[in-house]
């Protein structure tokens, strides 16, 4: 069974522009969670998805978007880049199984904005 | 929100050691779970544990949700042990980690 699978893994940026990152989660999972992790901040959760809604959203302006395909696949977008938004982007799939709504991270996507 | 502090933020041990490391929150929650995160920055789901203790090969948990405390023990230590291991609590929906322990495995 293949994992959670981000795309792309590493990018730069220049402030001012906007990104897009890719995330598709293991078969058969319809939750779909971002993360962004900074030396500073640590794990903060940006959003959730399910069933192609957003069922939560983290603390984080409105220039962090996201959204979920029919297939579950899930993407975030960043626009207006900072310095700041410099970070890793983590994506997770999760289902709620015998064993308790266990979540699987993927790779993540290395953001680096200067 | 809810604080999710874990001790020691920083570990450094001789192979073969054992280790234990805690995560304190503040207040009730639905799950918990612990991850190691490897040098390229993956985070592996290590355990599922809300309460009680399990085990899994050389790493066992204890969550002691009543007291608001969970434990990973890591035994005889190796080098591919190291890196952050965090732990995650379920809150209001939503997955809050904690600060992190980054343990270092010395050959």
């Amino acid at each position: 069974k293949a994992g959670v699978t981000q795309t792309p893994r590493y990018l730069i940026k220049t402030r001012g522009q906007q990104v897009t990152l890719s995330c598709s989660p293991i078969s058969g999972h319809r939750s779909v969670s971002w993360y962004q992790q900074t030396p500073g901040q640590g794990l903060q959760f940006l959003f959730e998805y399910f069933s192609e809604t957003q069922r939560n959203k983290g603390n984080f302006p409105g220039r962090f978007s996201g959204r979920q395909f029919s297939n579950s696949r899930s993407e975030m977008n960043v626009s207006t880049l900072e310095l700041g938004d410099s970070a890793l982007y983590l994506c997770a799939s999760s289902h709620l199984g015998p064993s308790g709504n266990t979540i699987y991270f993927g790779e993540g996507s290395w953001l680096t904005v200067v | 929100g809810i604080q999710v502090e874990q001790s020691p933020p920083d570990l450094i041990l001789q192979e073969g050691a054992n280790s234990t490391l805690r995560c304190n929150f503040s207040d009730s929650v639905n799950n918990l779970q612990w991850f190691h995160q490897n040098p390229w920055g993956q985070l592996i789901n290590l355990f599922y544990i809300p309460s009680g203790t399990k085990q899994n090969g050389r790493l066992s948990a204890t969550t002691v949700a009543t007291e608001r405390y969970s434990l990973l023990y890591i035994s005889s230590s190796q080098t591919t042990d190291s890196g952050v291991y965090f732990c995650a609590v379920e809150y209001g929906e939503k997955l809050t980690f904690g600060t992190g322990t980054r343990l270092t495995i010395i050959p």
